[in-house]
């Protein structure tokens, strides 16, 4: 069964202590693994897409790398307007199906 | 550069009720989709259409939902005679072209909160 799980489901961070969140999948034929980041009461904001294992993408903070069989959200010195939920989610078929992990939040005190 | 706009963003309806989502596409995407997301629980793929057709509705229930996305105006969701167990956040995305394997990034509105008293 297609399957994308995210880990841990909730973590807490000083401000300035880096870490990383996990994204395991099982899927076959994956055309695509997208970041995104979900304030409450809003919509995903899109963070990165990633293609092939190895393929690596850097936005401020955030840096997205992928493997064959999970992708990492690496966060290096965070800041408390980084707290959130992030939500990873894989494209898979010829289609524009996505089937997202339950999310990561993440918050940041300072 | 308006991005994907839903509306109305909070809608409470009385249980029997009908309720219609409306998602206007970022400009030149041609492609939509709507998810679901209920409380305490992830986002859920419902169906994907491209203008005038159904491409995918697995995700959709069985029976009260429909969705289009005609020729000429928005994307309509629309489910009839509510039940409390719809109350969910509904989610809009749109997409240039998701066939393709890259440039396929697919953005998402904020969403439409349907609560059900």
């Amino acid at each position: 069964e297609d399957q994308v799980t995210q880990s841990p489901e909730a973590l807490r961070l000083q401000e300035g202590e880096s870490s990383s969140l996990n994204c395991s999948y099982t899927v076959s034929g994956l055309r695509g693994l997208f970041w995104y980041r979900q304030d409450p009461g809003k919509g995903p904001e899109f963070l990165f897409t990633l293609y092939s294992a190895g393929e690596e993408k850097e936005k401020e903070r955030l840096k997205a790398t992928l493997t064959k069989k999970e992708s990492f959200l690496h966060i290096t010195a965070p800041k408390p307007e980084d707290s959130a939920t992030y939500l990873c989610a894989v494209h898979y078929n010829q289609g524009g199906k996505l089937i997202f992990g339950q999310g990561t939040e993440l918050s940041v005190k300072p | 550069n308006a991005g994907v706009m839903q509306n109305p963003r909070h809608l409470v309806r009385r249980r029997g009720q009908e309720a219609r989502l409306r998602c206007s596409p970022m400009k030149g995407h041609s492609h939509v989709y709507w998810y679901r997301q209920l409380p305490e629980e992830g986002l859920k793929f419902m169906v994907y259409l491209q203008k005038e057709n159904i491409i995918d509705e697995s995700g959709m229930p069985k029976e009260r939902f429909s969705a289009e996305f005609p020729k000429e105006g928005p994307s309509i969701l629309r489910i009839q005679q509510v039940v409390r167990g719809d109350s969910a956040a509904y989610f809009c995305a749109s997409s240039p072209n998701p066939g393709r394997s890259s440039g396929n990034t697919i953005y998402f509105g904020e969403g439409s909160w349907l609560t059900v008293v």
